[in-house]
């Protein structure tokens, strides 16, 4: 289909590792969005790609997150020595991002499962 | 410091009755307010969004009202159907330019058939 699409859909580490999480955007969006939800929580903003920059990295919770996004497409959040309060589910939604502050609609990925043991 | 606050975090409501879902925000920068629904499994759907120059938004079944001054907004579905079972968040972003959604932490509506 033509949706933003996540990998891996479930991933279960040790506390230690490194993980890294996929998303594939709609094409032709430029806006790009990471959010996370942990259990019984709502969505917590991550960080924010405008083509391949991000403009706002205020929602990464330590320097061990860290996000990349190449050729205005394809974004992969990195967490390392990952921790067991990192479990949670991690999405990803892309925008058209054009219309800059009026609240585009975001379309969402179905989300990477992370459980750190 | 929650800025979107979804009190109720569940809701049952009995088929064809009509589903209100409650959201309150402190910040009053938010000029753009977005419902969203999540089913188990799978990221969150668009649903209905409004903007602060207005106090109502229709769409089919789904109705979101804004109150500026009390910085309350509300999503009415009638009738309630049991495919509308699924968790809402409301969301909301500022007029500065920037990108950064805040949402609340959800209602699970569940309609009883």
């Amino acid at each position: 289909g033509a949706g933003v699409s996540q990998s891996p859909s479930n991933k279960v580490t040790e506390k230690g590792k490194d993980v890294e999480l996929r998303c594939d955007p709609i094409s032709g969006h430029t806006a790009l969005y990471w959010y996370r939800q942990s259990l019984g929580q709502g969505l917590e903003f991550l960080i924010y790609f405008q083509g391949n920059s991000a403009p706002d990295k205020s929602g990464l919770p330590s320097d061990r997150f860290s996000a990349e996004r190449t050729g205005g497409s394809v974004s992969t959040l990195t967490i390392q020595r990952t921790q067991q309060e990192d479990s949670a589910v991690y999405l990803c939604a892309s925008s058209l991002g054009v219309v800059r502050g009026l609240g585009e609609t975001q379309y969402f990925g179905p989300g990477t499962r992370l459980l750190v043991l | 410091d929650q800025q979107v606050k979804q009190n109720s975090p569940s809701l049952s409501v009995q088929e064809g009755r009509i589903s209100i879902l409650n959201c309150d925000y402190t910040n009053s920068m938010f000029d753009y307010f977005l419902w969203y629904k999540k089913y188990p499994a799978e990221g969150p759907t668009f649903l209905i969004s409004i903007s602060s120059i207005k106090d109502k938004n229709e769409d089919g079944r789904f109705t979101v009202f804004l109150n500026k001054s009390a910085k309350h907004l509300s999503l009415h579905i009638v009738p309630s159907q049991p495919g509308d079972s699924a968790v809402y968040f409301c969301a909301a972003i500022g007029s500065s330019g920037t990108y950064k959604y805040i949402f609340g932490t959800g209602t699970r509506l569940k309609v009883l058939a």
